[in-house]
């Protein structure tokens, strides 16, 4: 079973700032990674898939990187919608999510 | 724009059967470029991928769920189905549908999600 660990579990980030989430694998999974917004009360959003693919209709501050065991999602310059949970998740073997990382308003 | 829609009780006994169907519309289900999924999310926690499904009824189960889970799906109605077996308060979730993007295994469409307590 992979284990996907996400860090920080609390990051707090000023609006106009560069955010920047990791996501570790406990084996390598390729490039078999996806990356997903969540807000309070919704469904979780696509955001990457492929580790660096942005989905349909994702804002190009949002990239993706890395391959094997470390990822990274970044976001090139925070808006206030973008305050939300974040989830990696790998589709290499069985699909399974981090835990997530809240990012907050600082 | 394809749109998912959960439906089913809110509200399950222990050790009876949890059943959630899901309604697609929009898009077809036998589009063969999809999976059909279920996932689900226990209050306040992460993610939890229970199974998906293709159009032909070939199935995928998380193993640790293997036991108690079946998926079918209906491309008459448009419509996946989950049946849950033996639930205990640790299925209590918010259950959510899901179109995968079957090249990369990555759902890109949900369903709002669905509640279901399991209680006495």
């Amino acid at each position: 079973e992979i284990v996907m660990t996400q860090s920080p579990a609390t990051l707090s980030v000023s609006p106009g700032e560069r955010a920047t989430l990791s996501c570790r694998a406990s084996q390598s999974v390729s490039s078999n990674l996806a990356w997903y917004q969540q807000k309070p009360g919704q469904a979780p959003r696509l955001l990457i898939y492929g580790a660096s693919t942005r989905a349909t209709g994702i804002p190009a501050r949002f990239s993706g990187s890395g391959s094997g065991t470390e990822f990274t999602l970044t976001i090139s310059s925070l808006q206030s919608e973008d305050f939300a949970v974040y989830y990696c998740q790998q589709y290499n073997n069985w699909p399974c999510f981090g835990q997530g990382t809240k990012l907050e308003i600082k | 724009q394809v749109q998912l829609q959960e439906s089913g009780p809110g509200l399950v006994k222990p050790s009876q059967t949890l059943s959630l169907t899901c309604t697609v519309s929009g898009g077809s289900i036998s589009s063969g470029d999809y999976y059909w999924s279920w996932i689900r999310q226990p209050p306040g926690k992460g993610l939890e991928w229970i199974g998906y499904i293709y159009y032909s009824g070939s199935t995928y189960y998380n193993p640790s769920l293997k036991s108690r889970v079946t998926i079918s799906v209906d491309t008459s109605k448009n419509q996946f189905s989950l049946k849950l077996s033996s639930v205990t308060a640790a299925d209590t979730a918010v259950y959510y549908c899901a179109r995968v993007l079957r090249q990369w295994l990555s759902p890109d469409y949900w369903g709002q999600g669905t509640l279901v307590t399991v209680s006495s």
